[in-house]
């Protein structure tokens, strides 16, 4: 149990469509981050919410992503008009310092 | 900018030796440093960790690592390797302002 849920576990889709990734902390956290894997590679920072404000912004993070975490708990992260290069492991981690992760929600465009 | 450098793509060991997998970093200040692994179709679970203090550092599944300022290092070692340790290692570099940098990783296999 890593204690982070990530939902869905896959998700493929065609190109164009939008897409919602969900990551749900079993406990509070104050930080939360999202992160992009692709294959072989390691994971490269999107953006980080400290409670329900998000702080810092990857230059990866283009304009059609966004997220949000409302209530700072669950978080959300929706890719719209998605692109071949959107396919890719999406990592949620929370504590200081990333210390726990989901397991991913890794998505394949069509 | 902070850089991580993990120079070996992939490694493998047999069971029962031990293992040192490099990592370099490229930071201005003292920086944060950690391993973390990754099994196939895995979230990413924390080994260990270093802040500040005593430079070598102890983690869960057996294995230590050793920072060393001079050589802008943080090797991660275990003396005697285990099958179930074969995977994906990543260590990375965080600083104050909260950015956090992997590595590209290490794929480690492990021989009967």
């Amino acid at each position: 149990d890593t204690g982070v849920s990530q939902n869905p576990r896959h998700k493929i889709t065609k190109r164009g469509q939008n897409v919602t990734f969900r990551c749900d902390p079993i406990s509070e956290h104050n930080r939360l981050y999202w992160y992009r894997q692709t294959l072989g590679q390691g994971p490269e920072f999107l953006t980080y919410f400290q409670n329900e404000a998000q702080l810092e912004k990857s230059r990866l993070l283009s304009d059609r992503f966004s997220a949000e975490r409302p209530k700072g708990s669950f978080s959300t992260l929706e890719i719209q008009r998605t692109e071949q290069g959107d396919s890719a492991m999406y990592l949620c981690g929370v504590g200081n310092q990333p210390q726990h992760f989901g397991d991913g929600t890794r998505l394949s465009i069509l | 900018a902070q850089s991580v450098t993990q120079p070996d793509i992939h490694i493998t060991v047999s069971e029962g030796a031990s293992l040192e997998l490099r990592c370099n970093y490229s930071y201005g200040a003292t920086p944060y440093l950690f391993w973390y692994v990754q099994s196939p179709g895995q979230g990413l679970q924390l080994l260990l960790k270093y802040f500040s203090g005593d430079t070598l550092v102890q983690g869960i599944k057996g294995f230590e690592a050793e920072f060393k300022r001079s050589q802008s290092s943080f090797n991660l070692r275990k003396p005697s390797v285990h099958w179930s340790d074969a995977a994906e290692y990543f260590c990375a570099v965080g600083d104050t302002g909260n950015q956090f940098y992997f590595g590209t990783g290490t794929s480690l296999t492990v021989i009967p």
